[in-house]
Order: C-alpha cells, then structure tokens, then sequence
C-alpha cells in the first residue's frame, strides 16, 4: 500500500519562471491538500481540492493553482516565481468521510527560486 | 479568524522529564485535533490525535488532552528520549473540516 508520493524531490528554478508539483494520493484517499513550508515555519494551507474541484483556499495569490484528476492525483503550478516562492511544498491526502479522517503527508518538493 | 496558536516556540528538556505543548484554536466547530512531528529534512508525521468526543488520548509515552470550553489541546510527552528531538506540530480545522491550520511548531530539545 502506497503512501503519499511527489514529485520531484526537489527543483531550481529562476525568477519568473513557472513550476508544477505532482502529488499522488495514498490508496483509498480521494481528497488532496497542499501546504507550503518556509524554512523554520509550519506547513501553510495553500488549498484543496476534492472530486476534482479547488474546495478551500488559503492566502495566496492567484499564481498559485491547481488541479485533480480523476484518480485522484493532483499538481500545484506556481507562475511568475518568487524568491519568496523558495520553500518545501507539501502535499497531504486523506479520505473524505463522515467525520475527520486523519491526513498522511507526502515527503515534499523542496523548491528553489534563484 | 481561523487561527492555531502554538506556545512554547522552543522547549529544551533534561532526558526523562516530561514536556509539554499548548495550542489554542479559535473555531468552535473544531472537532479533531491532530498532532505532527517532523524531523530535519523530512515530512511531518502523525503521531497522535484526539476527537472532540473524548477528553484525553494515550499512546505508549504520548498523550493528548483536549478543553473544548476552553478551546484548547496538549500534547504529553513522559521519559524524554533523545529522539524525541524535533520540532512538533498542533493542527486543528475549520470551515467544517475543510481547511487544516497549523501552529507555527515547537523545537523540542532533549538534553542528555
């Protein structure tokens, strides 16, 4: 039973160039959400999305979107990149039930913006 | 506002002892409360978490309580060991569990 996976691992990448983070779910889990996690900081809400739809936002701009597939898998893109945007980029999936389900974290895309 | 506070930031204590972390949330619809440990370089791990229908949860050394009045959660950690170092995350959810927040983290530093 596989965990939550990213890709890839890590990426450098220049000042107004644009990115895309791949995430796949653990098995059974149909609800994906992104964090992102600044050096010394905790994971910040960026969104989530489930059947396919951005279901909750955090306090990023717009050039931050998304999307979901049907097999659940997701990908955060990020234009127009900042140094600022330097950070380890985590996704988390669970599966949407009657109450909280608990939420098992992919081990992130460390991303650098030169 | 949606809003985890987190206290200590850092928290050094002698191997064996006991350590303890607050957080505070602000949705009273909050009803789980989960709790993350993440070591250098990797991602943050379960290591317990606690339902608003109950008031405390055990684990082996960890233990969780839980103040719905008040609005407010602890983590327990007992007998200290040296890998216990790390830096530990509170979480609780709003907008009917749509959306998980974060505290800002503790460093915990097990000294020998």
């Amino acid at each position: 039973d596989a965990g939550v996976t990213q890709s890839p691992t890590h990426l450098i990448k220049t000042r107004g160039q644009q990115v895309t983070l791949r995430c796949s779910p653990k098995s059974g889990h149909d609800t994906v959400s992104w964090y992102q996690q600044a050096l010394g900081q905790g994971p910040q809400f960026i969104f989530q999305y489930y059947e396919e739809e951005e279901r909750q936002r955090g306090n990023f701009p717009d050039r931050f979107s998304g999307h979901q597939f049907p097999n659940y898998s997701s990908e955060l893109n990020v234009n127009a990149l900042l140094l600022g945007d330097s950070a380890l980029y985590l996704c988390a999936s669970r599966r949407r039930g009657g109450g909280q389900e608990t939420q098992y974290f992919g081990p992130g895309t460390r991303l650098l913006v030169l | 506002g949606e809003n985890v506070e987190q206290h200590p930031s850092t928290l050094s204590v002698q191997e064996g002892d006991s350590a303890v972390i607050k957080c505070t949330y602000s949705d009273s619809a909050s009803n789980y409360f989960p709790w993350y440990k993440q070591e250098l370089g990797k991602r943050p791990q379960l290591i317990i978490d606690i339902r608003s229908n109950v008031g405390e949860k055990k684990d082996q050394r960890i233990a969780v309580t839980l103040n719905k009045t008040a609005k407010h959660f602890s983590l327990h950690i007992t007998e200290t060991q040296p890998e216990d170092s790390a830096v530990y995350f509170c979480a609780a959810p709003f907008n009917r569990d749509d959306k998980i927040i974060f505290g800002k983290g503790t460093r915990l530093h097990i000294l020998p």
